[in-house]
């Protein structure tokens, strides 16, 4: 099936530093969504984007729908510790198809620097 | 309050040992899908549901089944479960008018011995 390349795969971020991730498919989406999990709880959609070269935001969260429709990135600004957690990228080819899936990819693990 | 609940949210069990993971909405939604998580792979779709009584695999539905015969609820079963199903087990829902904002439920972490 399709697979979305996310990286990094982990990050430690500085408080008031701005971070970026960003993800990569093999193939098109026509919908492209950021989420954020925290520890023990399921994942909550950040963002949306539905164009291709939207950029969209959400406070200090910042994502951009790539101009080819393969690739999408997010930043976040200022950072601040509640950041913590997994982002994940989740591209949609068609919104009503096989059930509204979402192909996921791998996670950013955000962490505190020591 | 609007939610996705699921059932039980730890579960240690033996191999074969058939078990079901249950799913409930109160929104009203007409999808409902589960997604395991495995590290470094992200989330991927087992079954999903458009309605009731309609249910279809997803990627990776070898060794579960799932049945939709009320519109909040959308069990996972396991019929005889292997270790390769350890796994942390997420299920969600969305509406047919919003169909990206899924809400996903807290979580079942499940170890198959």
């Amino acid at each position: 099936g399709q697979q979305l390349n996310q990286s990094p795969q982990s990050m430690f971020i500085q408080e008031g530093e701005d971070v970026s991730m960003n993800c990569t498919s093999s193939s098109i989406f026509n919908t492209w969504l950021w989420y954020k999990q925290d520890p023990g709880e399921g994942p909550v959609l950040l963002i949306a984007l539905y164009k291709a070269g939207e950029l969209t935001s959400n406070g200090r969260l910042t994502a951009q729908f790539g101009i080819t429709r393969k690739d999408s990135f997010l930043n976040i600004s200022a950072s601040i510790p509640s950041d913590v957690g997994i982002y994940f990228c989740a591209g949609q080819l068609n919104r009503k198809a096989a059930g509204n899936k979402l192909t996921f990819g791998g996670g950013t693990r955000v962490l505190v620097k020591p | 309050e609007a939610q996705v609940t699921q059932n039980p949210r730890y579960l240690i069990t033996v191999t074969g040992k058939k078990l079901t993971v249950t799913c409930s909405q109160n929104m009203n939604h007409e999808y409902m899908s589960w997604y395991r998580q495995d590290p470094g792979l992200g989330l991927r779709q087992i079954y999903y549901s458009m309605n009731v009584e309609v249910t279809d695999k997803g990627d990776v539905p070898e060794g579960y089944k799932v049945s939709r015969k009320e519109k909040r609820n959308f069990p996972l079963i396991l019929e005889s479960p292997s270790p390769n199903q350890t796994s942390l087990y997420f299920c969600a829902s969305s509406s047919a008018y919003s169909y990206n904002e899924q809400f996903f439920g807290p979580g079942t972490r499940l170890t198959v011995l």
